[in-house]
């Protein structure tokens, strides 16, 4: 079965560098795969949405990646700063009875230091 | 952009206490809803899929006599936790998503659940 696998330990930088976030999978590539950013005691909110035939997307200081080969996504911050610390999910949809179910990863904590 | 709105954000209840959360997306249409259920530092793990007009279908392992699931209308589903026990204490989110399979979800903000 598909299985999603994001670093559990939390990644802490320094305020103004690049955190970089990895998701991988273990079965099939996805049509698309998501990231969505989640606070304390909050819901995560949608962040990035890249294609299989993506291989890179941005949105202002945000870039993902995504390699089928490798069966990997990157989450790419740049230019970080405290306020972009939180837990980051990456998350993709199965295929199950015909309908798509998302499943999310357990998340990979960033911690940013001013 | 796309708003889902949950409420109640909290509710305290002592035990045997039936509980309704609602989940609704409040500038789209959304003919599928989800609902989670997350332990500290953990995933969500998805309890139910919602459609519109039908039967939720519920994941491996939860109970649907416990947690009922009722999606009336396309902007509304609601989840009872029933007959609740200091088990079932957690935190509960719902997500809608816009019509069309590739498209991402919007969270509502979650329900802490406490029984006492």
């Amino acid at each position: 079965s598909q299985k999603i696998e994001q670093n559990s330990e939390a990644l802490n930088i320094q305020e103004g560098k690049t955190a970089t976030l990895t998701c991988n999978y273990t079965n099939y590539s996805p049509a698309y795969l998501q990231w969505y950013r989640q606070d304390p005691g909050r819901g995560p909110v949608f962040l990035l949405l890249i294609r299989e035939n993506e291989k890179e997307k941005r949105k202002e200081r945000l870039k993902v990646t995504f390699d089928t080969t490798l069966k990997q996504s990157l989450f790419h911050i740049t230019a970080s700063q405290p306020a972009d610390s939180a837990t980051y999910l990456c998350a993709l949809d199965i295929i199950k009875g015909g309908s798509y179910i998302p499943t999310f990863g357990r998340g990979t904590s960033l911690i940013v230091h001013p | 952009g796309a708003v889902v709105s949950q409420h109640p954000s909290r509710v305290i209840c002592k035990s045997g206490t039936s509980v309704k959360i609602e989940c609704r997306s409040l500038d789209f249409q959304a003919t599928t809803m989800f609902w989670y259920r997350q332990f500290p530092k953990q995933s969500l793990m998805l309890m139910a899929t919602s459609n519109e007009g039908s039967k939720a279908t519920y994941e491996q392992g939860v109970e649907k006599d416990k947690f009922l699931i009722n999606h009336a209308s396309l902007t509304l589903s609601t989840l009872t936790v029933t007959s609740a026990h200091p088990e079932d204490s957690s935190f509960y989110i719902c997500s809608a998503r816009e019509v069309g399979a590739r498209q991402p979800q919007h969270f509502g903000d979650g329900t802490r659940l406490s029984i006492l």
